[in-house]
């Protein structure tokens, strides 16, 4: 079975701080990973996505993960938080084996200090 | 339209009635989930479609839960004789393909059952 654990429910940095939410997967196989951003009254945004190759990706927004296969990891990384980024982020697993729908951890909502 | 449309947006029912959610993927998509989204939860899969083939309902919770997709494209999400625990935001989404592509959601039917 595939999971997700995202285990900070909510994390407070200030504007301008770097930022990093932790995602743990489980999955039998090579997984696909996401994250998706849930702006207050918003639907979900994808932020990037990593399927194989060069392990730390970019998305859009500034954000950046690096998928660590030995810990089965997929943290989401900013170098400098913008009070506009205060949102919920949801990270998700999904492949070509097993389950085929995207499994979504429990997200993490941030809040962004002046 | 240029992208996923579910409606109602909001829907407050009755404890005991039945409620139908309707979902329009983009165009050309062939694979349509549908998530649930709890107060302060992450998202929990129902259901997902896929071309032509069988559902996977695996995530539907009781079997008031049910969903079609008529013609490959618009899904309707019925639940019957609805419970309080069901009020929760209803997320659809779509993709191209499998879970190797990117979903897109729509803005949620926020249900409340009185």
């Amino acid at each position: 079975a595939q999971s997700v654990t995202q285990p900070d429910i909510h994390i407070t940095v200030s504007e301008g701080a770097s930022l990093e939410l932790r995602c743990n997967y489980s999955y039998g196989a090579t997984p696909y990973l996401f994250w998706y951003v849930q702006s207050p009254g918003q639907g979900l945004q994808l932020l990037l996505k990593y399927f194989s190759g060069d392990t730390l990706v970019q998305g859009i927004k500034g954000f950046e993960a690096e998928f660590k296969r030995s810990q089965s990891s997929f943290n989401l990384r900013k170098p400098s938080v913008h009070w506009s980024d205060a949102a919920e982020y949801f990270c998700a697993v999904g492949g070509n084996s097993g389950r085929r729908a995207l499994t979504f951890g429990s997200g993490t909502r941030l809040q962004v200090q002046p | 339209g240029a992208g996923v449309s579910q409606s109602p947006s909001n829907k407050v029912t009755e404890k005991g009635k039945d409620v139908e959610l309707r979902c329009d993927p983009i165009s050309g998509h062939t694979a349509l989930y549908w998530y649930r989204q709890s107060l302060g939860q992450g998202l929990e899969f129902l259901i997902y479609f896929q071309g032509n083939s069988a559902p996977d309902k695996s995530g539907l919770p009781s079997d008031r839960f049910s969903a079609e997709r008529t013609g490959g494209s618009v899904s309707t999400l019925t639940i019957q004789r609805t419970q309080q625990e069901d009020s929760a935001v209803y997320l659809c989404a779509s993709s191209l393909g499998s879970t190797n592509t990117e979903a897109f959601f729509g803005q949620g039917t926020r249900l409340t059952v009185v």
